[in-house]
């Protein structure tokens, strides 16, 4: 059963930093581009960004509302995703999700997703 | 940045006909997918390239395209239905993915 399990949500005050992490089962990790999406409380999916495989030279790219703030990785050794989250601001307040593509273009497989709430 | 634009809402009574549209400039050239999403839970995927129902997902649910719109159709809504529903795609590079703006679905 594939399985990916968000971790390291919590309350950051603004301009400050939070790591999350994607812990996945079930298929193989290092084959596997990962996708972040997120979701402001009572709105709309927002996608964040991806990072592709070793392969592609783990390359990340990201939605303009987070460039240059948020950074992705990955360990494969630990079949697990990170998402960097630095100089946070109020906006960057939401659920965030990390999903697994499927190749032909949608989510095959999503997280429970994890809340990030970034206050004073 | 790139859009996809649905309704906010839709509402219609149990066992009628809930048509939900979402618009976007590079939809005649590139699929799109559906989500269903309730409540404190993840979103599911009820269609994909345009109007493919994956496993497990009710035959009331389908998929249509005409242009730069493509609409969700869910025949015989029942109460289960009432959610929030999501287009997703991509720009014209395929690089960025996009979500639609999102539409609630009431069952009267």
């Amino acid at each position: 059963e594939v399985q990916l399990v968000e971790s390291g949500g919590g309350l950051v005050q603004p301009g400050g930093s939070l790591k999350l992490s994607c812990a996945t089962s079930g298929f193989t990790f290092s084959d596997s581009t990962i996708h972040w999406v997120r979701q402001p409380p009572g709105k709309g999916l927002e996608w964040v960004g991806r990072i592709r495989t070793k392969a592609d030279n783990d390359a990340a790219i990201y939605s303009a509302s987070v460039t240059d703030r948020f950074i992705m990785s990955r360990d494969d050794s630990k079949n697990t995703a990170y998402l960097q989250m630095n100089s946070l601001k109020t906006e960057d307040t939401a659920v965030y999700y990390c999903a697994r593509p499927h190749s032909s273009g949608y989510y095959d497989n999503w997280g429970q997703g994890t809340l990030v709430t970034v206050s004073s | 940045s790139y859009e996809l634009t649905q309704p906010p809402s839709v509402s219609v009574s149990p066992g009628q006909t809930a048509r939900i549209t979402c618009s976007g400039d590079t939809l005649s050239n590139l699929y799109v997918y559906w989500y269903q999403q309730k409540p404190g839970q993840a979103p599911v995927l009820v269609i994909y390239k345009d109007n493919e129902r994956p496993s497990g997902i009710p035959k009331r649910f389908s998929g249509s395209s005409s242009g730069t719109t493509v609409t969700l159709t869910i025949s015989g809504v029942q109460a289960e239905d009432e959610a929030d529903y999501y287009c997703q795609s991509a720009d014209s590079s395929t690089t960025y993915w996009v979500f639609g703006t999102g539409t609630k679905l009431t069952v009267l």
